[in-house]
């Protein structure tokens, strides 16, 4: 079994829709939570950052993490064509610099105009 | 600042052939990663260094994976000889190691014939 488990999709929604992504992972010791988004042919970049369990926002944009049935979300609000993408989900212990970043496989997600 | 560059964009060549990608990290960033990236395995660490030392290369496949960098503002990755199966998107990313934020480069699409 994998450390963290992701739907690959493809996930397809219309626009303005609201959009639910999701991931799984099996190591308790998971504390700081990232979701990272990767258009075609470029590389991933950051989205959202969180630590340990509950809700953030950023615009359209909520993470939230749910430490106890370790599942964490990213929610997207009124869904544009510009959300279509690739979507990583990221864990880490902590221990800045010394460890490894744990990436899901990653779910493409295409928001229909 | 420019982000994180990574030179060639697309190298095809043939195998047995030496590949030699490049990446110049974020100023400032002490952290630089490689990573490869497949349909099959998603994200894969490749190494990672802190202050231009190697500190974990347990994700280099094999022998003909070398990684380099020798100095705060340029890496290396050479695969000598190359296989078919070495055919992937290289990323190089970097980072502070104030936080688990990774600043990844647009990627190397390696095509090995």
């Amino acid at each position: 079994q994998k450390e963290v488990e992701q739907d690959p999709g493809p996930l397809s929604v219309p626009e303005g829709a609201i959009v639910s992504l999701n991931c799984t992972y099996s190591n308790s010791a998971f504390q700081y939570f990232m979701w990272y988004r990767q258009y075609s042919r470029k590389g991933p970049e950051l989205l959202m950052y969180t630590y340990s369990s509950g809700n953030k926002e950023d615009g359209r944009f909520t993470a939230q993490v749910d430490k106890s049935s370790k599942y964490i979300s990213l929610f997207i609000r009124d869904s544009q064509p510009s959300d279509s993408a690739t979507y990583l989900c990221a864990m880490a212990r902590g221990n800045f610099g010394n460890e490894k970043l744990t990436f899901g496989t990653g779910t493409r997600l295409t928001i229909i105009p | 600042d420019a982000g994180v560059i990574q030179s060639p964009r697309h190298e095809v060549t043939e195998m047995g052939q030496e590949v030699t990608l490049r990446c110049k990290p974020i100023s400032g960033h002490d952290y630089l990663f490689w990573y490869r990236q497949t349909m099959m395995r998603g994200l894969e660490l490749l190494i990672y260094f802190n202050n231009n030392v190697p500190i974990d290369d347990s994700g280099m496949p094999e022998d003909r994976f070398s990684a380099k960098m020798p100095n705060a503002s340029f890496s290396t990755l050479k695969i000598q000889p190359s296989e078919p199966r070495d055919s992937a998107v290289y990323f190089c990313a970097s980072s502070t190691g104030v936080d688990e934020k990774l600043f990844f480069g647009s990627g190397t699409q390696l095509s090995v014939l």
